[in-house]
């Protein structure tokens, strides 16, 4: 069965400070990997997305992941984050199909 | 800004009552897909639409339907509320072959 797990609740960090959120996927066949942002009383935001190719992904807001099928992750960091990258992370998965499953979500919280 | 809308953005409603949500998909997008996200938690899968047929579901009850119009305008419909249909419900529309999905700002329930 597939499955995303977004292995820390919560990440606090310093404004300027470097970031990675974690993200690990069990699935039998490829997938394309996703993360979202949602700020508060907000829908979800793509930040980037990999399908194939470069595993190396480069998404808005400064944000990268890269996909790593041998670990089976797909962490996303910032080299220097923001206040206003203050929100709920969410790493999703899905096969192709119609079903996209999504992780329990990261709380960053940047502090000045 | 996805295109993608969602009505009413909040409501209210009691245990057995019925609810319509609403959703407008950006245009040329042929799937819709709906979203439960708890409090605290990832959204969750309840069903797709394409082509305003049903093309997959996850593990939700009956009573949680759906249509799809051709003018890309999709409804959710939930009968016999419980309270722990208390909840953000989120759309996503995207083409075919679902690589990406858009999400709508959400419609927040509250059922007492």
């Amino acid at each position: 069965a597939q499955s995303v797990t977004q292995l820390d609740s919560q990440v606090p960090v310093f404004e300027e400070a470097p970031v990675e959120l974690r993200c690990n996927y069990s699935s039998s066949v490829s997938v394309y990997l996703f993360w979202y942002v949602q700020y508060p009383n907000q829908g979800l935001q793509l930040l980037l997305k990999y399908l194939s190719g470069s595993t190396l992904v480069k998404g808005i807001n400064g944000f990268e992941a890269e996909f790593n099928k041998s670990q089976t992750s797909f962490h996303l960091r910032k080299p220097s984050v923001h206040i206003s990258d203050t929100a709920e992370y969410f790493c999703a998965a899905h096969t192709g199909g119609f079903k996209t499953i999504f992780g329990a979500g990261t709380r960053l919280f940047v502090k000045a | 800004e996805t295109g993608v809308t969602q009505s009413p953005t909040h409501l209210i409603k009691t245990r057995g009552q019925q609810v319509t949500l609403r959703c407008s998909s950006q245009s040329g997008h042929n799937t819709v897909s709906w979203y439960q996200q708890a409090l605290g938690q990832g959204p969750q899968f309840i069903f797709q639409y394409y082509r305003e047929e049903e093309n997959g579901r996850g593990n939700f009850p009956p009573r949680f339907s759906g249509l799809q119009f051709p003018n890309y305008s999709s409804e959710l419909n939930v009968n016999a509320l419980e309270l722990d249909d208390s909840a953000l419900y989120l759309c996503a529309s995207g083409t075919g072959n679902q690589e990406t999905q858009y999400f709508g700002p959400g419609t927040r329930l509250l059922v007492l």
